[in-house]
């Protein structure tokens, strides 16, 4: 499995974009990188998937450059309802590892 | 509703008392894996089945065992609880393999052991 690095926590405040990188530098041809949110006490949920480029959904929008050996996760206009722990994952196949996550408040 | 259910949600026990967590997963999803998550540490992955009588081991498999013998059904036994066994536990389940297909997760379950 690839390791990952992300930051530990980031604050921002109501209606500003939040944009977490994650590192990965020895991430595979195969692997995949997919994002999980998850509030206190709550399973994570899936919020993007994306292998290269750019990838958007209603929730976030997910770049990852050419050499694919990081990736962004950019949450636009975030609300207090944001505030959650987001997890950044590398792998291909059925082994996984969450890490610590990076927790993202925001505030009013 | 596509979900999945754990149980108990919260449950406290003794050190070397037998205890099952159960796992029921309505989506006929062929993937189930279970984590454990703890302060600091995020989630790790204990047991994962890849389809029914089909497991093997995740990160922290000691003190745990599984079986699948349903495809809807991966329950969790912690043969002889220790102490350093109290988490909390998720179940989770996909289509194929998990890092390339959605994982949906249960609720929890808080496990406490005196």
């Amino acid at each position: 499995l690839a390791k990952t690095t992300q930051p530990i926590s980031m604050d921002s405040y109501e209606g500003q974009e939040v944009n977490i990188t994650c590192s990965h530098n020895n991430i595979a041809t195969n692997d995949y990188i997919t994002w999980y949110q998850q509030f206190p006490s709550q399973g994570p949920r899936f919020i993007i998937q994306g292998y290269k480029t750019k990838v958007t959904n209603e929730v976030a929008s997910l770049f990852i450059p050419a050499d694919r050996k990081s990736s962004t996760l950019s949450l636009p206009r975030v609300s207090l309802s944001d505030t959650a722990v987001y997890y950044c994952l590398v792998g291909d196949g059925y082994k996984l590892s969450f890490g610590a996550g990076t927790t993202v408040t925001v505030r009013a | 509703e596509a979900q999945v259910t754990q149980n108990p949600r919260y449950l406290i026990t003794v050190t070397g008392k037998k205890l099952t967590v159960t796992c029921s997963q309505n989506m006929n999803h062929e993937y189930m894996s279970w984590y454990r998550q703890d302060p600091g540490l995020g989630l790790r992955q204990i047991y994962y089945s890849m389809n029914v009588e089909v497991t093997d081991k995740g990160d922290v498999p000691e003190g745990y065992k599984v079986s699948r013998k349903e495809k809807r059904n991966f329950p969790l036994i912690l043969e002889s609880p220790s102490p350093n066994q109290t988490s909390l536990y998720f179940c989770a389940s996909s289509w194929g393999d998990s890092m390339n297909n959605e994982q949906f997760f249960g609720p929890g379950t808080r496990l406490t052991v005196l």
